[in-house]
């Protein structure tokens, strides 16, 4: 399995303002993966990351509000931009084992407020 | 296209009671993995099983036991003699080759286990 870091944990931030979330693996993997939780609700996946590709996104998110970089296979970054109370979730990063029927592995999260 | 269905948003019990969590799926693949996931309240996501589409065998491990049924599209969790410690979300997901093995994640269902 794979074991995933995120920064902040945490965040409290001003509407309008943008943050920046991290995420390392402590292995070399293909794709990364950033889902958001609401409260109360599931995860809903935000965008798909390839080392040396632009990131696909999924309905209802674009890369000028959510924009991801993938700088290298253990490593990216997820901002979210112009922040407004309904952006208040957990920002949660993943990687998938596709020998292990891609089973996957998430980081702790990053729990966002905005105010 | 792929759903996961939970339809029991939120259950209650005693300690040492049973409970089984539902799960019911649909995909047009005829590969897929199923997969059950608990999120305690401190957010982070822990993987409990997996299932592929060519094992119908029921698995048990310690307390929880899995039923899939291809018949009836069900992977249901049964947790028995619930533990207060077990009170948290769990999620239901559904990976299929037709949606490159993204998955897609039911609802959740909240169990609160009372002492």
């Amino acid at each position: 399995s794979a074991v995933i870091s995120q920064k902040p944990s945490r965040d409290i931030c001003q509407r309008g303002t943008s943050l920046t979330i991290q995420c390392q693996v402590d292995s070399q993997v293909t794709m990364m993966f950033w889902y958001r939780q609401q409260p109360g609700q599931s995860l809903t996946l935000i965008a798909t990351a390839n080392q040396g590709s632009e990131a696909t996104y999924e309905s209802g998110f674009v890369i000028d509000k959510f924009p991801i970089s993938r700088p290298n296979l253990t490593f990216s970054t997820l901002t979210v931009s112009n922040m407004s109370p309904e952006d208040s979730s957990i920002y949660l990063c993943s990687v998938d084992n596709w020998a292990n029927g891609y089973e996957q592995y998430f980081g702790p999260g990053t729990r966002l407020t905005v105010t | 296209a792929q759903k996961v269905t939970q339809a029991q948003t939120e259950i209650s019990v005693v300690e040492k009671e049973d409970v089984t969590l539902d799960c019911v799926y649909e995909t047009r693949d005829t590969t897929y993995y199923l997969f059950w996931y608990k999120q305690p309240p401190s957010g982070e996501l822990v993987f409990l099983i997996r299932r592929n589409s060519f094992d119908e065998q029921n698995e048990i491990s310690g307390r929880y036991s899995w039923n899939f049924q291809k018949s009836t599209s069900s992977f249901n969790f049964t947790i028995t003699a619930s533990q207060v410690v077990d009170s948290a979300v769990y999620f239901c997901a559904l990976s299929a080759s037709g949606g490159s093995y993204i998955p897609t994640f039911g609802r959740g269902t909240s169990l609160i286990v009372h002492p």
